[in-house]
């Protein structure tokens, strides 16, 4: 079965670059959720979308921002990196509504900030 | 953490001893979830339970939900050298952002 496809896997950049991640979730998936993770830290929410239009907001700092666009795949693009954005970057989307809460997690995207 | 703590943060047993995590959150709660992760991999959804359930079963897990105290265990039984992971409950709250804890990491000696 298809699951939540996240790129790329490993991405390396300077302080004060830009970074994009890229999440596709399960096909008839119409909620993305994306996590970030430091090292031996739990998942932090940091947005979600639903039908393409931004659901909640968690700890997402101003320098990122994330869509979701018409094929429902979803983008999170971060700027003016900072050595502290070094983590995992999880996506996971859940299925319509009524569902059964459950979210599928992709392999996670690993950001390393030099 | 953005909602709770679990308890212990690591755990290590025998094969085929019973391994117990606890957790803790802070709000109230559509339904709790727990999640497990191997190192550097993605979280994988082992069980759900809504907030007007008290226990449930799935195989060798069994949770158990208790919302006047907004705790919730995670039993696994006959554990396996494979159970090793970290292991996370999540919150629902509003349907459309997930909180998890702190995790637990258990450690299952062969």
């Amino acid at each position: 079965a298809a699951g939540v496809i996240q790129s790329p896997r490993h991405l390396i950049k300077e302080k004060r670059e830009t970074a994009t991640l890229k999440c596709y979730p399960i096909p008839r998936h119409d909620t993305v959720y994306w996590y970030q993770q430091g090292p031996g830290q739990d998942p932090q929410f940091l947005i979600s979308f639903y039908e393409k239009m931004q659901s909640d907001k968690g700890s997402i700092p101003d320098r990122f921002s994330a869509q979701q666009f018409s094929d429902y795949h979803s983008e999170l693009n971060m700027s003016s990196l900072e050595l502290g954005d070094s983590a995992l970057y999880f996506c996971a989307s859940s299925s319509p509504r009524p569902n059964t809460g459950e979210l599928f997690f992709g392999e996670g995207s690993r950001l390393t900030v030099l | 953490s953005q909602q709770g703590e679990e308890d212990p943060q690591a755990l290590s047993i025998q094969e085929g001893e019973n391994a117990t995590m606890n957790c803790s959150y802070k709000t109230s709660i559509n339904n709790l979830q727990w999640y497990r992760q191997n190192s550097g991999r993605g979280l994988v959804h082992l069980i759900l339970i809504r907030s007007n359930e008290r226990e449930k079963h799935s195989g060798r897990l069994r949770v158990t939900l208790d919302t006047s105290k907004k705790s919730s265990s995670l039993l696994i039984t006959a554990s396996r050298a494979a159970d090793t992971a970290s292991y996370f409950c999540a919150t629902d709250t509003t349907g459309n952002q997930f909180y998890f804890g702190t995790g637990t990491s258990l450690t299952v000696i062969p």
